[in-house]
Parts: structure tokens; sequence; C-alpha cells
């Protein structure tokens, strides 16, 4: 497609409950980031995928965090037993070669853990 | 570790004055420097980059950011504000001597400009 698309935009969760958020990057783009963005703050580095391999994922915050990429195209975040400080807005990015290009980010999913 | 300060929450100006947003930042190679705005409930919006080359580098609705080396820092620049520039704008930095790909953010600066 012509950009970075996220679903869903808007997911409320009950504490404990899992959730998955979903990225479908430009196609060609085989960098592909997620990050978080707390309110009122800059986004935060989660993790990084090129094609299908995980590269970095030193920004997750806990094992209850897993991000995928299996064919190296959509990604999907997954939150196990969500927590109120989960509460954040998740926001994809892809790039093309190392990032020269540029990052075109998605709309973002905003999570409200209740 | 790379870094990136902006070290002003909030601009004010008037419409029609130029306008700056400061933009420090920490790397331990060469600096691929970003701006992007981002307006309520959407997403980040790429405005322009300095990757190499000249030191002013000219973006998207009329911004312009300056980078220096020697101050290492790449403050974004609008010569006459427009009050629809009124936003949240973040910079970032990637450290091009790395093989690693990923953006760290400052925390971001709120524009505001009134009538």
């Amino acid at each position: 497609g012509a950009g970075v698309s996220q679903s869903p935009r808007y997911k409320v969760a009950k504490r404990g409950q899992d959730v998955a958020l979903r990225c479908d990057p430009i196609s060609g783009h085989v960098s592909l980031f997620w990050y978080q963005q707390a309110l009122g703050q800059g986004p935060e580095f989660l993790t990084y995928f090129q094609n299908e391999a995980q590269l970095d994922k030193s920004g997750l915050p806990s094992d209850r965090f897993f991000a995928e990429r299996p064919e190296g195209s959509v990604s999907t975040l997954k939150i196990q037993r969500t927590q109120q400080e989960d509460s954040a807005v998740y926001l994809c990015a892809s790039s093309s070669r190392q990032g020269y290009y540029g990052y075109t980010f998605g709309s973002g999913t905003r999570l409200t853990v209740v | 570790a790379q870094s990136v300060a902006q070290p002003e929450d909030q601009v004010n100006v008037a419409e029609g004055n130029p306008l700056t947003v400061k933009c420090t930042y920490s790397v331990s190679g060469n600096p691929y420097l970003f701006w992007y705005v981002q307006y309520p409930n959407r997403g980040l919006q790429f405005l322009l980059k300095y990757i190499t080359g000249d030191n002013l580098v000219k973006g998207s609705y009329g911004f312009e950011a300056e980078f220096n080396k020697s101050q290492t820092s790449f403050h974004l620049k609008k010569p006459s504000a427009l009050v629809s520039d009124s936003a949240l704008y973040f910079c970032a930095v990637r450290d091009g001597k790395s093989s690693g790909d990923k953006l760290t953010f400052g925390t971001g600066t709120r524009l505001a400009v009134r009538p």
C-alpha cells in the first residue's frame, strides 16, 4: 500500500487480557520498527526487524511483549497479561535501505488498559 | 549510545514571525538526523532529514534545518510561521556508524503559533 497501516486504531483491554496489534508496512520495505509512545512523551524504541529477522529487541519492556514478522512483511506486536502501564500509543514504522531514505510511520494503535 | 535533547517543552510564536525549535544530539559515529511532526491523534509525519552533504536541509511545508557539527545541533526553522504549524515536533537521530537502524527520539517540543 501507499503507507504504513496499523490496526486496530483503538483498543481497550481489561487488565490481564492479551492483545495483538498489527502493522502492514510499505511494500518492499525491509526494515520494520515498533515504538511505544506514552502520553506527552517521545516515541521509545521497542524492537526492529530486517525482513523476518528480529535484529534488536532491546527495547521490549518485559517478557510479556513479543513481536513477530514471519514472512518479512506484516508484523504483529503481542502483549500478554496487559497491565495499566502498558497504556500507550504503539507506533509502527518501515524503511527501505537502512533508513537512508527515511522512516514512514503508521497512525498508531492507542491501547488503553482498564 | 545515541541520544537527542530538545530543551524546550513549548515554543510560542506569532503568525508571520520566524520560528526555531532546538535540537542537540549525541552519537559516536556520523549522525543521521530527522525531524517529524505530530498532529493530535495522528502518527509521525516526516519533515526533513540530514544524512550527508549541505548543512542546510530544506523539507516539507517550508521548514528547514541546519546541521552544525561543532555544536552537535540540528535546529528546525521556518521564516514565517502559520497557525496551522501548531503541533508537536520531534527530533530524532540514528548513528550512521552502527549496524542497527533504530531512531532515538527527543521528548518533543510543542509549537504554538498565535494568530
